[in-house]
């Protein structure tokens, strides 16, 4: 089947630890995303990447990493710095380049720091 | 940055209403789409309209570009219609990411 999986569904972290979160897409698209969701709140980006080797910020990118080694892949890191790490995180892909194609969100996962 | 702004906030309908939710963003677009969170999270698809009228089952959009806003209609609403409905906008040429407003919480009552 076709889609974008995360994994795990369900991370519980001690405070102060990394922790990386999984995006896997074959789709074959070019542009990743993730994005965190509060409670109550919609989505907000947190980086993006739109070719392999490359990516950028978005609005809320600080105590996070990314890498994009091979197109089918865009693991998220959340680092100690993150100051309330605790939330939803979405993944989601797209299909051309500068294109207006839709984006595709995967099942998301659940970080919960104690 | 660009603002969306979606109404209501909440909405609780008796099983079988019609329902109308509105979107609006503070700037010109080349991308609205519209999503479906169901109670596990899950983002579905539901238009992708950036102008225009598209229909799919209950449901149908309109996209007043001029006017910097956008419709969903939900008709005949059943329980599965529960949950949280965004608009989500981008501006396109380079600068491609989806600016998501808060939500429509969707509660279908049997």
């Amino acid at each position: 089947d076709g889609g974008i999986t995360q994994s795990p569904k369900y991370l519980f972290r001690k405070e102060g630890q990394n922790v990386t979160l999984s995006c896997e897409q074959n789709l074959n698209h070019d542009a990743m995303y993730w994005y965190r969701q509060d409670p109550g709140q919609g989505l907000r980006l947190i980086y993006y990447s739109q070719i392999v080797n490359d990516f950028q910020k978005g609005d809320i990118a600080e105590g996070y990493s990314v890498s994009r080694e091979k197109k089918e892949s865009f693991p998220l890191t959340v680092t100690s710095a993150q100051k309330n790490p605790t939330a939803f995180y979405l993944c989601a892909s797209k299909g051309r380049l500068l294109s207006t194609d839709t984006q595709y969100f995967g099942p998301g996962t659940r970080l919960t720091v104690l | 940055g660009i603002q969306v702004e979606q109404s209501p906030p909440d909405l609780i309908l008796q099983e079988g209403a019609n329902s109308t939710l509105r979107c609006n963003f503070s700037d010109s677009v080349n991308n609205l789409q519209w999503f479906h969170q169901n109670p596990w999270g899950q983002l579905i698809n539901l238009f992708y309209i950036p102008s225009g009228t598209k229909q799919n089952g209950r449901l149908s959009a309109t996209t007043v570009a001029t006017e910097r806003y956008s419709l969903l209609y939900i008709s005949s609403s059943q329980t599965t219609d529960s949950g949280v409905y965004f608009c989500a906008v981008e501006r396109g040429f380079g600068n491609e990411k989806l600016t998501f407003g808060t939500g429509t919480r969707l509660t279908i009552i049997p």
